[in-house]
């Protein structure tokens, strides 16, 4: 069964700290994605991963970067955490075959306060 | 030109009905429309995707509509049912970037 996990539901960090979201997928897929959900936004790209090393910008990357060492793993990095990016984060990944499927983990409900 | 609106932002519909959404693109560089279904506490999961080669696509209760020329396309999900409860989210893909854009969502209750 495909899966897709993050490393945590529910996270509360104060303002200024590092933070670190982690996703692991288990269906050898060769890209990765991180969105964050707001209502009335639907889901925003904040970076995706064609491949171990590689990333590319999304439509809202200010104030994140990500890593990918392995290709079942893809992180989400805050830098300085601040209040406005409270939200939901969702990671997604794709085969990138024909069947453009993305496969969602769960989610992680950040609070910044 | 990256935008895809979608509406109504919320739907109530009696069990039995019929629970319609639309969404609208304008960049014609997409082809692959997705639909997605998102349950409260779980991530969104594809329900039901059409490319635009193909003007209508039904899979159970549930059936794309696609009008290229008009740049819209709209989820039916026919005799509608309280288990359809959920956020639903059109998607534009531009599947040579493997690249997608989500509508807004539209939050549908199915009364009894």
């Amino acid at each position: 069964d495909v899966k897709v996990t993050q490393s945590s539901r529910y996270l509360v960090k104060r303002t200024g700290e590092k933070v670190f979201l982690e996703c692991v997928q288990d269906m050898d897929h060769e890209n990765m994605f991180w969105y964050r959900q707001d209502p009335g936004l639907g889901l925003r790209l904040i970076y995706f991963s064609y491949d171990v090393k590689m990333k590319e910008k999304g439509d809202i990357p200010e104030g994140y970067s990500v890593s990918r060492e392995k290709k079942e793993r893809f992180s989400l990095i805050l830098e300085s955490a601040s209040t406005n990016q409270t939200s939901m984060y969702l990671c997604a990944s794709t085969w990138g075959g024909p069947t453009y499927e993305q496969y969602f983990g769960p989610g992680t409900r950040l609070t910044v306060t | 030109q990256q935008q895809v609106k979608q509406s109504p932002q919320s739907l109530i519909v009696q069990k039995g009905g019929i629970s319609i959404i639309n969404c609208a693109y304008e960049n014609t560089a997409f082809d692959y429309f997705p639909w997605y279904q998102q349950f409260p506490g779980k991530g969104p999961a594809l329900l039901i995707a059409i490319r635009p080669d193909v003007s209508e696509k039904k899979e159970g209760r549930f059936t794309i509509s696609f009008n290229k020329s008009a740049k819209q396309f709209s989820l039916h999900i026919m005799d509608s049912q309280p288990g359809d409860s959920a956020t639903y989210f059109c998607a534009a893909w531009k599947t040579s970037y493997d690249k997608v854009i989500f509508g807004p969502g539209t939050s549908l209750s199915v009364i009894p």
